[in-house]
């Protein structure tokens, strides 16, 4: 299958200070990345949908400032964790469509993840 | 409010056991819907879907899956497992048709015991 790789994989920074998480698409092009949280012992929640050359599309509840998403390249997008703090600790997910995949085929191919650790 | 339920949180069985993992949802209308798993320090893998037609599904690795609609679930099902199938096993709702936004349930991990 396709394959999507996360970097860092693991993270541990300062609160005040910002993280950025690339997640790339290694043997594909992806127009649309999705950016996922997981908290310990709970599902993975959308965070945002990342479409390549146009602005991240935000869940409900989710801060677009304190979390900002780039898709510069059909390969390649980026989470940036801004001014951190404890409470932003997780294991951030990110994932990809591949396109030219049938638009009803809703297959989405994962990263490994990155844990994320404010002190 | 509109969820993913599995209720099972922790599944222990030993080897030849029989596995079913529950799964329901509470979204109406069309939905797509899926089985991912993870693997001890791996990522998450599509395990099965389905999209419509013969509402059971056969997956990779002997699992298989049955979308009752009339009961909102999704029920994954393998008849006999194996140590290689210790892993955590997610859920997933797309209540969207051709929309690619999954929603998970909040998974179950499965250890089999040799």
């Amino acid at each position: 299958g396709a394959v999507v790789s996360q970097h860092p994989s693991w993270v541990i920074c300062k609160s005040g200070t910002s993280v950025k998480i690339e997640c790339r698409s290694l043997d594909f092009q992806a127009t649309t990345m999705f950016w996922y949280r997981q908290f310990p012992k709970q599902s993975l929640m959308l965070m945002a949908t990342s479409n390549e050359g146009s602005k991240a599309t935000y869940e409900q509840g989710v801060e677009k400032d304190k979390f900002l998403i780039n898709h510069a390249s059909l390969t390649l997008s980026t989470l940036t964790v801004t001014s951190a703090h404890p409470e932003d600790s997780s294991f951030y997910i990110c994932s990809a469509r591949a396109t030219g995949t049938g638009s009803n085929t809703g297959e989405l191919f994962f990263g490994e993840g990155s844990r994320l650790t404010v002190l | 409010a509109q969820s993913v339920s599995q209720h099972n949180h922790h599944v222990i069985l030993s080897e030849a056991a029989s596995l079913e993992l529950g799964c329901n949802y509470s979204y109406g209308g069309t939905v797509n819907l899926f089985w991912y798993v993870q693997y001890p320090g791996q990522h998450l893998q599509l395990l099965l879907k389905y999209f419509s037609g013969d509402p059971l599904v056969k997956g990779i690795k002997g699992f298989e899956a049955e979308f009752i609609k009339s009961k909102f679930s999704f029920n994954l099902r393998k008849p006999s497992v194996q140590w290689s199938d210790t892993a955590e096993y997610f859920c997933a709702v797309n209540p969207y048709t051709g929309f690619q936004k999954l929603v998970f349930g909040t998974g179950t991990r499965l250890l089999v015991s040799p």
